[in-house]
């Protein structure tokens, strides 16, 4: 079964800029991976920012963006808000209409 | 308004089998591209996709589960069942159903439930 790879914890301060990366052990992530960015916040149920690589639902902050770089999916949160501190999940489609989640992003602003 | 809700036991005993009900509203399993996944959270864990059943009644499962997972869809109750057979105590976690979309070049979990907490003791 395929890996979906991300960094276990990341720290930004307040106003910064962050890039999560989200990588795939069978080779490059591309756009048919339709990698999908999902935030859980302590306690809450998941949320789901940006699918398909970069595009972003009606709720999803403009300071989140979704992109491809360097052979991974990439989510880049810009001037960075102390509630964007979270968990972030990134997933992947692969062949088989299998779906896998990375290990997840604990993202930490101070 | 897109919902959906989870409900099932809160507690089972090792080796039983698990059936939980996804219901949800503000859409129709028959319209092309829906799709009701199902996925868990282990206490302090990563989300782990489980199972997915599609519009046209196509259904599919995580490879290392398959042969413990059945989903079907009731579509005239608007509802999502997903078993699990022979539970163990490493499946105890919070299970969540999410509306998936694919029509495209789009796929996404757009809306989740707020998650039922199973818990595996005997």
């Amino acid at each position: 079964q395929p890996v979906v790879i991300q960094e276990p914890s990341l720290t930004v301060s307040p106003g910064g800029t962050v890039t999560l990366t989200c990588a795939s052990s069978t080779g490059p992530v591309t756009g048919g991976s339709y990698a999908n960015w999902v935030q859980q916040q302590p306690g809450q149920p998941p949320r789901t920012l940006i699918y398909s690589t970069n595009d972003k639902h009606s709720w999803t902050p403009a300071r989140f963006s979704g992109s491809l770089l360097g052979g991974k999916a990439a989510l880049t949160l810009s001037n960075v808000q102390p509630e964007d501190e979270a968990d972030y999940y990134c997933l992947l489609y692969f062949g088989g209409a299998q779906v896998i989640f990375g290990g997840g992003t604990k993202l930490t602003v101070l | 308004q897109v919902t959906l809700r989870e409900s099932g036991p809160a507690l089972v005993k090792p080796t039983q089998t698990l059936t939980l009900t996804c219901t949800f509203s503000g859409f129709s399993l028959t319209t092309s591209g829906m799709c009701v996944s199902w996925i868990r959270q282990s206490p302090g864990k990563a989300l782990e996709w489980l199972a997915r059943v599609d519009w046209d009644d196509d259904k599919s499962y995580r490879t290392s589960l398959r042969t413990r997972l059945s989903i079907f869809k009731d579509t005239s109750k608007n509802q999502v069942v997903l078993t699990v057979t022979n539970m163990d105590p490493l499946d105890t976690g919070t299970y969540y159903c999410a509306r998936m979309r694919m029509l495209g070049a789009t796929r996404t979990f757009d809306y989740w439930g707020q998650g039922t907490l199973v818990r595996v003791s005997s």
